[in-house]
C-alpha cells in the first residue's frame, strides 16, 4: 500500500491568514493515464468528507477559489489564501491512483 | 444531483457477518466509467478504503481485508452491497459508500466525489 504522510498534524490559524497542508507519498503518484489522482477533502465533526480539490490541482465543483492545490510525484501541497471560520475540522489526502486508494492521518485545522 | 444513502444494523456480535448497502440516485452504474466505492472510518482516525466496484462489474478490494469482503451491485435498485464477514470490535467504524468522480466535461477521474452520510456499526457482544 501507498502511504500518505501529512504535516502538519494541527495547524492553529488566525481568521483571515492564510493556511498550507503538506502530502506526501512514499512513492509516486503518477498513473499510466499521465494523471496523478491526488485529492484533498475537508471534514466537520460529524460529517462525512466533503471534497475540495482532484487530480492535484482541480477544484470540485462549489468549492470556493481560495482552496488551491499544487505539487507533483510524490510532494503535494493544499493552500488555503485566507481563512474563514466555516474553513474548521480536519482535512485529508487521499491517492487514488492505485488501489486500495490510501488516505493520510489527517490535519486538523483550527482558528487561533 | 447525486445522493448516496447506507443502511444495515447499527450493532453486530463478534463473528457475525455484516450486510451493508448503499442505495444511490442521480447516476447509473450501467454508465461508462462509474463506480461506487466502501470506506470506514473507526472513531477519532483516518477514513480507510475497503472496496469499489465499477460500471462493468470489475472489482477492487483492500489487500488486508480482502478476504472478509465481498462487493456487488444491483443496477436496477441503484444498489450496491458490502458484505464482511467475521467482525470484530476494531470493525467498529462509521461506512461510508461513495461516488467515482464525475467531471464537469463528462469524464469519471478515481477518487470520490460524493458521499453518503455514513453508518456507524458497533461490533460488542
Amino acid at each position: 500500500d501507498i502511504v500518505m504522510t501529512q504535516t502538519p498534524l494541527s495547524s492553529p490559524v488566525a481568521l483571515g491568514q492564510p493556511a498550507s497542508i503538506s502530502c506526501r507519498s512514499n512513492q509516486s503518484i503518477v498513473h499510466s493515464d499521465g494523471n496523478t489522482y491526488l485529492s484533498w477533502l475537508h471534514q466537520r465533526p460529524g460529517q462525512p468528507p466533503r471534497l475540495l480539490i482532484y487530480k492535484t490541482s482541480t477544484r470540485f465543483s462549489g468549492v470556493p477559489d481560495r482552496f488551491s492545490g499544487s505539487g507533483a510525484g510524490t510532494d503535494f501541497t493544499l493552500r488555503i489564501s485566507r481563512v474563514e471560520a466555516e474553513d474548521v475540522g480536519v482535512y485529508y489526502c487521499m491517492q487514488a491512483t492505485t488501489f486500495p486508494h490510501t488516505f493520510g492521518q489527517g490535519t486538523k485545522l483550527e482558528i487561533k | 444531483q447525486i445522493t448516496l444513502k447506507e443502511s444495515g444494523p447499527t450493532l453486530v456480535k463478534p463473528t457475525q457477518t455484516l450486510t451493508l448497502t448503499c442505495t444511490f440516485s442521480g447516476f447509473s452504474l450501467k454508465t461508462r466509467g462509474a463506480g461506487v466505492g466502501w470506506v470506514r472510518q473507526p472513531p477519532g482516525k483516518a477514513p480507510e478504503f475497503l472496496a469499489f466496484i465499477y460500471w462493468d462489474d470489475d472489482k477492487r478490494y483492500s489487500p488486508s481485508l480482502k478476504s472478509r469482503l465481498t462487493i456487488t451491485k444491483d443496477t436496477s435498485k441503484n444498489q450496491v452491497v458490502l458484505v464482511m464477514t467475521n467482525m470484530d470490535p476494531v470493525d467498529t467504524a462509521t461506512y461510508y459508500c461513495a461516488h467515482r468522480i464525475l467531471a464537469s466535461s463528462g469524464w469519471h477521474f478515481n477518487g470520490f466525489d460524493y458521499w453518503g452520510q455514513g453508518a456507524l456499526v458497533t461490533v460488542s457482544s
